[in-house]
Order: C-alpha cells, then structure tokens, then sequence
C-alpha cells in the first residue's frame, strides 16, 4: 500500500521568509503532483513532475522530484501573503493517485 | 465555462436517504475519478474509470456505487447514506496522452448527512 506523508501539517511563517514542505513516498513512483487549494475551493495544479530530478518553478515556489529518496520538496521564496493555501503532494501509482495529508500553510505580515 | 463541473454544490440529507452526485466534464478526457476530502486526511480514491466501459474500486469504495453514463458524465451514489459519509466530494479527469494523466478537478459537492 503506498503511503504518502507530508510534512509539515501546518506551517505558520512571515512575508518575507523563506521554507520548505517535504513529501515523502512508500512505494517506487516517478511521477509526483504538487497542488495547491484554497478554503472552500478545489484543487488546483502546480506542478507536475515526472522524472528523477525533474525540478519546475513557478514564481516563489520550487518543486523537486527525488525518486531514488523517495521525496518531493516544495520550496517557498519570500513568501507573500497571497500563498496562504493548503498545498497537496500526490504520487502516481498504475494511473491512480494518493494524496498527502496536505500542508496548511499561512503568511503573516 | 467550467471544464469539470458537479452538481449539486451542497446536499444536506438524512441517514438513509439515497443521493447521487453528478460529475460532466467538456474536456474529453478518457478517465474519471470520485475523491471525497475530509479535513486531515488529504483526499482518498473511491472509484476511478478508465473509460465508460471500465469501472474500478478505489481505496474507500464500501457504501458508494458508480455510473460512467458516457464519455461525460460519471456519476456517484450513496445509496443509503450515514452521517459519517458527511465530506467534501471531488470529480477529476485526466488524459492518458495529455501531461501523463495530470488530473484535473471539479469545484466539489459539499454533502452533509443528519
């Protein structure tokens, strides 16, 4: 059975700062999801990475794929209050997709 | 317009009523997907169709059922439905030739079961 572990759960840090969500996986997978959602909102996609290494970044945010480690990080660039979110690891396995336990992360001023 | 859409947005029901969820998507992606989010827990697979002939159990499947009535529409059923099925549901589709099955959502169905 495929684990999917996100840490941290919450995440409290200023504007300004700079952090990284870890995602860590069971069972062998090279394709990895990064979502983000907003309260009462739905998911949205961030980042899709399919290969050993594969790095993406979209303005403050960094995406990693370490299929060896069996990790994902999500990295935060002098964070804003507008990434206030809740952000989702997923893991592809036979086309199917397991979620993290999701990250709350809040940016104060 | 949405690409994935679901209705109803919210359901408030009874213990032991019948609801069904409905998922539409103009997309035209071949697979579809029911989740159900509940807070903590990320959100879990219960069931998945690869194509409207093809329908499969996902992770927490006991006391739902499925419907892939065309390409389009997948729909899901709570035939009798228990307060602890009280979540939020999403839809999702994907395409096996599109960014490698990157799964796309619905804006979700908030049902609450009394």
């Amino acid at each position: 059975e495929l684990k999917v572990e996100q840490n941290p759960l919450f995440l409290s840090m200023q504007e300004g700062k700079n952090y990284t969500i870890y995602c860590n996986y069971s069972t062998t997978s090279d394709r990895l999801y990064w979502y983000r959602q907003d309260p009462g909102k739905s998911l949205e996609s961030l980042f899709v990475l399919l290969s050993n290494g594969a790095v993406k970044q979209e303005g403050r945010l960094m995406a990693s794929l370490d299929t060896k480690a069996r990790l994902s990080t999500l990295h935060i660039t002098a964070a804003v209050h507008d990434l206030s979110a809740t952000y989702f690891c997923a893991v592809d396995l036979d086309s199917r997709l397991t979620f993290g336990e999701g990250t709350q992360l809040t940016v104060n001023p | 317009d949405a690409d994935v859409t679901q209705t109803p947005r919210n359901r408030i029901t009874k213990t032991g009523k019948r609801i069904m969820l409905e998922c539409s998507q103009t997309k035209g992606h071949d697979r579809m997907y029911w989740y159900r989010q509940d807070p903590g827990l990320g959100l879990r697979l219960i069931y998945y169709s690869f194509d409207v002939k093809d329908i499969n159990k996902g992770e927490i499947s006991d006391g739902y059922s499925v419907s892939r009535q065309a390409q389009a529409k997948f729909s899901l059923s709570l035939e009798s439905a228990i307060p602890n099925q009280t979540a939020l549901y999403f839809c999702a589709t994907s395409d096996r030739g599109e960014r490698l099955d990157e799964q796309f959502f619905g804006p979700g169905t908030r049902l609450t079961v009394l």
